[in-house]
């Protein structure tokens, strides 16, 4: 069975920490995709990334940041964590082209509270 | 730039009754659309999708047609079940968007026995 996997369910941290979100997939996508969900907001992109060591921003980008080191593994990190960046964190993964174009793959996100 | 609006919810229903949930979208040139579903405890997985203007997707009784004259894409089941409880969410990539999803809001629905 296809995954995403994030490295955590439940996240607190404290507001100034730096604070990094692991998200791994094994589909051999080329897209994968950092999601933040909020009551009444829906997702929105924070940052996304086509190919290894590429990355662009989505529309919320500001006060975060992305690694992509390798195809399988994408990083999302908060530089210095604040009480509004208090959230749930999706991970995504899909295909480049073809028909599986828009079929993306999430994890089971990330419940971070910043205190 | 591109956007998605759903119906404002939640939305409960007694099982057997119909659902309609509406979306519409503004988009660049010739979207793909999508409805994604989030069951509780879990992560979003694709529920059904269209990719030209006319199309209809299906999936677990659940319909959507891509209506491009009306730039909606309404979700709808005859008849829904407690198991179809989840938040439903409308999606579209649009042009060369790197398959980049853009989503709605989002709709919780609660069906009742």
């Amino acid at each position: 069975d296809v995954k995403v996997t994030q490295s955590s369910r439940y996240l607190v941290k404290r507001t100034g920490e730096k604070v990094f979100l692991e998200c791994v997939q094994d589909m051999d996508h080329e897209n994968m995709f950092w999601y933040r969900q909020d009551p009444g907001l829906g997702l929105r992109l924070i940052y996304f990334s086509y190919d290894v060591k590429m990355k662009e921003k989505g529309d919320i980008p500001e006060g975060y940041s992305v690694s992509r080191e390798k195809k399988e593994r994408f990083s999302l990190i908060l530089e210095s964590a604040s009480t509004n960046q208090t959230s749930m964190y999706l991970c995504a993964s899909s295909l480049l082209s073809g028909q599986g174009v828009g079929k993306a793959f999430f994890g089971q996100g990330t419940r971070l509270t910043v205190v | 730039g591109n956007s998605v609006t759903q119906m404002e919810g939640p939305v409960t229903l007694s099982e057997e009754a119909f659902l309609t949930i509406n979306c519409t979208y503004t988009a660049t040139g010739y979207p793909s659309l999508f409805w994604y579903v989030q069951y509780p405890g879990e992560g979003l997985q694709l529920l059904l999708k269209a990719t030209k203007a006319d199309d209809k997707g299906s999936n677990k009784g659940f319909e959507a047609t891509y209506r491009k004259e009306t730039t909606s894409f309404h979700l709808e089941k005859g008849s829904v079940q407690v198991s179809d409880s989840a938040v439903y969410f409308c999606a579209l990539i649009a042009g060369t968007s790197y398959g980049k999803l853009t989503f709605g809001q989002g709709t919780i629905l609660t069906v009742h026995p």
